[in-house]
Formats: C-alpha cells, structure tokens, sequence
C-alpha cells in the first residue's frame, strides 16, 4: 500500500469552528488530492497540489484552503466549518506527470459538523 | 452534469456469476480510464486501468472492455466471489484530474 496516512481519522466539531485535515506521505509524490464523498455524489475533488506551494482548486472548493509547504504534506483547512461540509475527506497521491499515472488513497477522514 | 455515467447504482449476483458493471463518458479528451474497488471505511483503491487505444484488458478475473465508438467501457468480474462484495467506481482522466463515476455497489451472495 502506498504509505499515505490522514489525520485525523474521525472529528466531531461545531459549525463555525475552524478544522484542518492532514495528509501525509511517504511516497515522494508530486500531485497531491483532497476528495470529499458523499452519498449520491461519488468522489469531488476539493483541491489539488502539483507541487510545493503549487496548488489548483477542483470542482467544490469553495469554503475550503490548502496548503502545502513539504512535499510529504498536504493541508485541508475548513476556515469556518458549515454543517454541508460534513462528509468523508480522502487524500490522494500520484506520481510523475504523466496522466496514466494512478491515483492511490488514504483511508479517509471522518468529519462531523454539528 | 455527470460527465462519467455508471450503471446500475447497485448489483447483487450469485457466487460464481459473472457481474457486469457500465460506464458511459462524452469527453473524447479522456485518456485514461481506471476502476477503483471500495470496502467500508477504505479508500478507493487502484483495480485495473485502461488506455482508449485498446479494447480489452485483463487481470486475472477482472476485465475491462472499452468501446471507443460508443464512448463506453465496462468492467466484468468473472467467477464472482463474497470478497469481491464493495463499491467499484469508474473514471476517467481529464488532465491529470479524475472524473468518477458515482458508483456501484455490489454484492455477492455466498
């Protein structure tokens, strides 16, 4: 398995609070991902990273920031989190710049907004 | 607009039966059409994958099928087993981005 850990694995907070996810990996990737999944929804992909300090937004960025400062770290923040913000967060990875070049995941994080 | 559509939203076949899962894209961009297997509480993990310059692939009992015509491919799980029971998604690449599928999940009864 790709050696790619989230933390944490399950947060509960308050609308409104500020939450930051972390993916970290060991596998010396250049593009990093942030997904949400949801039911009826499938994977969306939040932002992604091409590189240090080179990030793009995805399809659902809005209310969410990245950050990434190493290239073994990938930051998701929730600025003020809202009660449609709870879902499943994954990171992904992939290697070289080559479109074929598989996707591999995290286990996920679990975030609840009450 | 759903630009990868995958059909049927869930699938139940008998231990030892072949299940058959579909997808149909409109972006003749994509390059690069991969299957992703999920069980509970994982990520999607990489199943197999295909190029649009080839028409079929197989691994093991995995096998996909591509139509570059129709703009559809498809994924078979030949001799299918309890284990193979998870949500597999279908997607495609769009400049190093993947457009997925929304999923099928399938079960298979002992």
């Amino acid at each position: 398995d790709a050696g790619i850990t989230q933390s944490p694995r399950h947060k509960v907070t308050e609308t409104g609070t500020p939450v930051t996810l972390r993916c970290h990996q060991t596998e010396n990737h250049r593009y990093m991902y942030w997904y949400r999944q949801d039911p009826g929804h499938g994977l969306r992909l939040i932002h992604y990273s091409y590189g240090v300090k080179d990030t793009d937004k995805g399809e659902v960025s809005d209310g969410y920031s990245v950050s990434r400062s190493k290239t073994e770290d990938f930051l998701l923040t929730l600025e003020s989190a809202t009660s449609s913000q709870t879902s499943v967060y994954f990171c992904a990875i992939s290697d070289l710049d080559n479109s074929n070049q598989p996707q591999h995941f995290g286990d996920g994080t679990r975030l609840s907004i009450l | 607009q759903q630009q990868v559509k995958q059909s049927p939203q869930s699938l139940i076949v008998q231990k030892g039966g072949i299940s058959i899962i579909n997808c149909a894209y409109e972006n003749t961009a994509f390059d690069y059409f991969p299957w992703y297997q999920q069980f509970p509480g994982k990520g999607p993990a990489l199943l197999i994958a295909i190029r649009p310059d080839v028409s079929e692939k197989k691994e093991g009992r995995f096998t996909i099928s591509f139509n570059k015509s129709a703009k559809q491919f498809s994924l078979h799980i030949m001799d299918s087993q309890p284990g193979d029971s998870a949500t597999y998604f279908c997607a495609a690449t769009d400049n190093r981005k993947l457009i997925w599928g929304l999923g099928t999940s399938l079960a298979v009864n002992p």
